[in-house]
């Protein structure tokens, strides 16, 4: 497709169970970011990947959340022992390279969101 | 970064221009001002940025005031598909730092009605 997917769309998890979050950015987009949006809350940053580099953790909540980035495109958002605070939408997003603010254009491109109830 | 103050909700009817404030008045020379906006149960959508000068696309139009302390989004003929919370960001023109991300505060959810 040609926008970012992202799967599941809907996820319900029992307390303590580990959940994996899917995300195919936009073909020859380099930099990934993961995202999530509690309700009625704004975004929150969790992790930021850019092509080969050590991908930028400073957002992840604790060391029960983790994502790899295989081969430079599919991203997973892996969550360990969920708990009830994590339900919430998480939203994967590209963009073509590192943001450059100064061209227009060069913007960051969001999927639909997983959304995780944990029950 | 620069924090922006928008007002929690606003109405506007259908046909009719929404002028959505931002304030952002620690904004500092090499910030951009950024405008997402988030419609039910979507994910956030780029509409407009803009560093000193007024910006116009399709979707609509950015005025900065001359100091840049705030600004306004304009959609010069909302309708109802317009119903969506609008994020209003400044970033520091930066690719090196960390993730050049993009984090929302609560913006202004935009009501429009018929």
């Amino acid at each position: 497709g040609a926008g970012v997917s992202q799967s599941p769309s809907n996820k319900v998890t029992e307390k303590g169970k580990d959940v994996e979050l899917r995300c195919d950015p936009i073909s020859g987009h380099t930099a990934l970011y993961w995202y999530r949006q509690s309700l009625g809350q704004g975004l929150e940053f969790l992790i930021y990947f850019q092509g080969n580099s050590a991908p930028d953790k400073s957002g992840l909540p604790s060391d029960r959340f983790s994502a790899e980035r295989t081969g430079g495109s599919v991203s997973t958002l892996t969550i360990q022992r969920t708990q009830q605070e994590d339900s919430a939408v998480y939203l994967c997003a590209s963009s073509l390279g590192p943001i450059d603010w100064g061209v227009k254009g060069n913007t960051i491109y969001f999927g639909e969101g997983s959304w995780l109830t944990v029950v | 970064d620069a924090k922006t103050t928008q007002p929690p909700s606003m109405d506007c009817a259908e046909g009719r221009a929404a002028n959505l404030p931002c304030n952002h008045s620690t904004i500092s020379g090499n910030e951009y001002v950024y405008w997402y906006r988030q419609i039910h149960s979507q994910g956030p959508q780029y509409i407009i940025h803009g560093l000193k000068n007024n910006e116009t696309n399709e979707m609509a139009s950015l005025i900065i005031t001359e100091d840049r302390k705030s600004s306004t989004l304009i959609l010069p003929h909302a309708t109802l598909r317009d119903t969506a919370v609008y994020y209003c960001i400044v970033r520091v023109d930066s690719m090196y730092n960390a993730g050049n991300m993009l984090t929302f505060g609560g913006g202004t959810r935009l009501m429009v009605k018929p």
